[in-house]
């Protein structure tokens, strides 16, 4: 069974804080892996992607992915309170096996 | 910014009535998907769909759901006989090889 697992949380941050969101997948066969971000009640907002080893950069995201552990994680910089949202981790090469989310708080 | 669109944003049926979910995808993405997402839980893969036909579908895709591109444009989920376990929030999806998804704002079904 293809798994994606998140810590749910919440993870609480001070506002200008670094968010570090973490997921671990067990489908070594996973190509890309995904960051959605998910406010309550609404569709998932992808965030960022990542193919390669190493670190991608995006703004105030850096999403970062070490195959041989099978760990992705996404850092959030500057935390606001409106990062504040469910964050899920993806990952797959046609199909996505979603994760169940991490609740981030940003509080002021 | 392209959009995918979904209709209804919300539907209730009764319990063993067919419903249509309605889809229009991104016009020059090429690979559409349909997921659920029940109230509280993880968002689930139901079936991918290329090339006018379905390319992967998983358990829970059974023989009551069925897709269709009917027009070129739209992209619909057909479920005939519908469950109490079928509320949920039913996201369509599509892209272009090689990049991440773009999710449709979602059809909330509930059965009752």
């Amino acid at each position: 069974q293809k798994e994606v697992e998140q810590n749910s949380g919440p993870l609480s941050v001070p506002e200008g804080a670094i968010a570090s969101l973490n997921c671990t997948y067990s489908d070594r066969g996973s190509q890309s892996f995904f960051w959605y971000r998910q406010y309550s009640g609404k569709s998932p907002e992808l965030i960022m992607f990542i193919y390669s080893n190493g670190d991608k950069e995006d703004g105030r995201f850096t999403a970062q992915l070490n195959k041989a552990s099978q760990y992705v994680s996404l850092l959030i910089r500057d935390s606001q309170p409106s990062d504040s949202a469910t964050y899920l981790c993806a990952g797959g090469t046609d199909k996505l096996i979603f994760g169940t989310g991490t609740r981030l708080q940003v509080f002021p | 910014e392209p959009e995918v669109t979904q209709t209804p944003s919300h539907q209730v049926t009764q319990m063993g009535q067919e419903v249509i979910l309605r889809c229009v995808p991104i016009s020059n993405h090429l690979y559409f998907y349909w997921y659920r997402q029940i109230l509280g839980q993880k968002v689930e893969f139901l079936v991918s769909f290329y090339n006018n036909e379905i390319s992967e579908k998983s358990e829970i895709f059974d023989d009551q759901f069925s897709v269709e591109r009917p027009d070129g444009s739209n992209f619909t989920l057909k479920i005939r006989s519908t469950k109490l376990e079928d509320s949920a929030m039913y996201f369509c999806a599509s892209s272009a090889q090689g990049s991440g998804y773009t999710f449709g704002s979602g059809t909330r079904l509930t059965v009752v």
